[in-house]
C-alpha cells in the first residue's frame, strides 16, 4: 500500500523567513513518481514540481527548492524569503507506476505567511 | 485549464447530483477527487478514452462519463450528509506528467 504523510499540519513564519514543509512516502514499488501541489483559498490544486524514484537531484525553482532522499523515504520542500503570497496549503503526492490512475496525498500542510 | 461547473451547489441527502468538468484541450484522462474540509484529496476513479480506468474506494452510487469533447460528468446518487465535500476534476495527457487541476465544486449535503 501507499501512502504519504506531512506530520505538519500548520505552519506559521513571518515574511522573509524561510521555511521547510516535510514530507515522508511509503511505497514498495521501485517505479514512483512525487508531486507538490499548492492549493490557495480558490480551491484549485497548482502545480509544482514531479520527481521521478531514479532522480534524486535536488532542484531549485526560483525561492523554491526540493530535496529527495530515497533512503529517508522523504521529499521535502523549502520556501526561501517567504512572501505572503505563498500562504496556502501545500500537498505533496504520490503516483507509482503501476497504478499510475490514482495520486495519493497526504493530508496537506497549511502555511501561513505574516508581514 | 480544467473548468469545472457549478461551483457552489447544495442538494438535500437523497437526491442525486451531476457535476461537469471541460479538460485542458488535448489531454484524454481525466480523474475525479473529493476533498473533505481539512483533509487531501480522494482519488475517486479516473477515465481514460471514455473508459473508466482505475477506481479508488467508493460505493458504486458514485459514477462518471467521460464525453469524446474533453468533458466529463461525476454522478452521485442518494447523497448522503458525508458526501459534502470540494470534488476535483483533474486531466492529463500523460499520467506521471501530472494533471491540471480545476478549481472544483463545493457540495453540501443538508
Amino acid at each position: 500500500a501507499q501512502k504519504v504523510t506531512q506530520a505538519q499540519t500548520e505552519i506559521s513564519v513571518v515574511e522573509k523567513e524561510d521555511v521547510t514543509l516535510d514530507c515522508v512516502y511509503e511505497t514498495r514499488d521501485t517505479t514512483y513518481y512525487l508531486f507538490w501541489y499548492k492549493q490557495p483559498p480558490s480551491g484549485e490544486l497548482v502545480f509544482l514540481i514531479r520527481r521521478n524514484s531514479f532522480d534524486e537531484q535536488n532542484e531549485i525553482s526560483g525561492r523554491y527548492s526540493w530535496n529527495f532522499q530515497k533512503s529517508t523515504s522523504s521529499f521535502n520542500f523549502t520556501i526561501t524569503a517567504s512572501q505572503v503570497v505563498d500562504s496556502a496549503v501545500y500537498f505533496c503526492a504520490l503516483t507509482v507506476y503501476s497504478s499510475a490512475s490514482k495520486i495519493i496525498f497526504g493530508s496537506g500542510t497549511r502555511l501561513s505567511i505574516r508581514p | 485549464g480544467v473548468t469545472q461547473s457549478p461551483t457552489h451547489l447544495i442538494k438535500t441527502r437523497g437526491q442525486q447530483v451531476t457535476l461537469r468538468c471541460s479538460s485542458q484541450s488535448g489531454h484524454n484522462t481525466v480523474s475525479w477527487y473529493q476533498q473533505a474540509l481539512g483533509q487531501g484529496p480522494q482519488f475517486i476513479f479516473q477515465y481514460y478514452r471514455e473508459e473508466e480506468n482505475g477506481r479508488g474506494n467508493f460505493p458504486p452510487r458514485f459514477s462518471g462519463l467521460q464525453f469524446p469533447n474533453d468533458s466529463s460528468e461525476l454522478n452521485v446518487n442518494a447523497l448522503e450528509l458525508d458526501d459534502s465535500a470540494l470534488y476535483l476534476c483533474a486531466s492529463s495527457m500523460i499520467a506521471e506528467d501530472g494533471y491540471t487541476f480545476g478549481s472544483g465544486t463545493r457540495l453540501t449535503v443538508v
